[in-house]
């Protein structure tokens, strides 16, 4: 299993570009997460995931997007990119039924300018 | 919704020595706390959890305590190396969301 895979992993944004980071777990988790981390900070919940079709907000929703249309992927788009969205961002899944732990990638660092 | 204060920010111990760090939560309804390590460009990774239904949890040199009647908890790591350096979490699960600490930043000296 390569578990949970983030592309890109680095990426430079001009103020009010869009892009999307890409998540896919290969461990059948039904539940997935998208965190935003800022130095010396904690991550803080953007969006997640119960199960395809379902999302929800979490901390920090503004000027992000989600969908989950499968199982294993799960995308988040930012819309009119602005340098408070520069950040670490990590997606993580969990298989809530057997267990709590969430599992992360590697991880996505985004500069906006 | 919830807030986890984790202390202290930084700690530096000499190997061989323990290393303490501690959270508060504030969600009397959190029921999972886990804590997480993560070294210089990676994402972080489980090294011990617990739940809160138990008071105490060891997994070789590291251990966790929960006081729910307190709302807090604490990672202890002892005869700390040099690989155990990285900087470590807590969190508080509530409604299969996790609220973070800020972190600690823990150095071993040789």
């Amino acid at each position: 299993n390569a578990g949970v895979t983030q592309t890109p992993k680095f990426r430079i944004l001009k103020i009010g570009q869009s892009m999307t980071l890409q998540c896919t777990q290969d461990m059948n988790h039904n539940y997935m997460y998208w965190y935003r981390q800022d130095p010396g900070m904690g991550l803080k919940l953007i969006y997640y995931s119960v199960g395809a079709g379902i999302t929800d907000k979490g901390e920090v929703p503004n000027g992000y997007n989600v969908s989950r249309s499968t199982t294993e992927d799960f995308p988040l788009r930012l819309e009119l990119a602005a340098p408070s969205q520069t950040s670490v961002y990590f997606c993580a899944s969990s298989y809530e039924a057997q267990a709590y732990e969430q599992y992360f990638g590697p991880g996505t660092r985004l500069t906006v300018t | 919704g919830e807030n986890v204060e984790q202390h202290p920010s930084t700690l530096s111990v000499q190997e061989g020595d323990s290393a303490v760090i501690k959270c508060t939560y504030s969600d009397s309804a959190s029921n999972y706390f886990p804590w997480y390590k993560q070294e210089l460009g990676k994402g972080p990774q489980l090294i011990i959890d617990i739940r809160s239904n138990v008071g105490e949890k060891k997994d070789q040199r590291i251990a966790v305590t929960l006081n729910k009647t307190a709302k807090h908890f604490s990672l202890h790591i002892t005869e700390t190396q040099p690989e155990d350096s990285a900087v470590y979490f807590c969190a508080a699960r509530v409604d299969y969301k996790l609220s973070f600490g800020a972190g600690t930043t823990v150095t071993v000296r040789a």
